[in-house]
């Protein structure tokens, strides 16, 4: 079974602090993503990794940032955590080839005070 | 913005009754998926269906497919109270480095025993 792992379930933080959310998946994928999840607005993709040291804005990439420096681990930053960035973290990973599936982790919800 | 959107935003039900979830979504696409995340965790992937595909079951999930109409929707037959859960359909959008999922609200399902 695949497994994705995230270092914190739950994690407050103060306004302006850096902020890194840590992802690990144990199936070779080539490909991570990160999401945030907020009522009524479903899931949204923050940055996406296709490979190691590579890296793609996704829909709201504003105020992350990512690492990718091993294939296994994504790394979400953020480099001064705001009260707006309180949310629920997802971190996903999915194969190469023509798979579509992407395998989550358990979530991390962060709060920002 | 979201390509799928779940239609009931909640559902409530009794135990043993069909539990019936909508989506629509805006673009062509390739595949489509569901997903189910129990609360506060992770999302789990449920079933593809294929643009081919007209219907798919997996044990007591059926999903349909109307390309035509861009919607898809996820039946449970049977339902449990360990079936209470949000539901996400996702479609494929295809990025320079790969295809990405979309995902809608959600529809919450609560079972009742």
């Amino acid at each position: 079974d695949v497994k994705v792992t995230q270092s914190s379930r739950y994690l407050v933080k103060r306004t302006g602090e850096k902020v890194f959310l840590e992802c690990v998946q144990d199936m070779d994928h080539e490909n991570m993503f990160w999401y945030r999840q907020d009522p009524g607005l479903g899931l949204r993709l923050i940055y996406f990794s296709y490979d190691v040291k590579m890296k793609e804005k996704g829909d709201i990439p504003e105020g992350y940032s990512v690492s990718r420096e091993k294939k296994e681990r994504f790394s979400l930053i953020l480099e001064s955590a705001s009260t707006n960035q309180t949310s629920m973290y997802l971190c996903a990973s999915r194969g190469g080839g023509r798979s579509d599936t992407q395998y989550f982790g358990p979530g991390t919800r962060l709060t920002v005070l | 913005s979201q390509q799928g959107e779940e239609d009931p935003q909640a559902l409530s039900i009794q135990e043993g009754e069909n539990a019936t979830m909508n989506c629509s979504y805006k673009t062509s696409i390739n595949n489509l998926q569901w997903y189910r995340q129990n609360s506060g965790r992770g999302l789990v992937h449920l079933i593809l269906i294929r643009s081919n595909e007209r219907e798919k079951h997996s044990g007591r999930l059926r999903v349909t497919l109307d390309t035509s109409k861009k919607s898809s929707s996820l039946l449970i037959t049977a339902s449990r109270a360990a079936d209470t859960a949000s539901y996400f359909c996702a479609t494929v959008r295809s990025y320079n480095a790969g295809n990405m999922l979309t995902f809608g609200g959600g529809t919450r399902l609560m079972v009742k025993p």
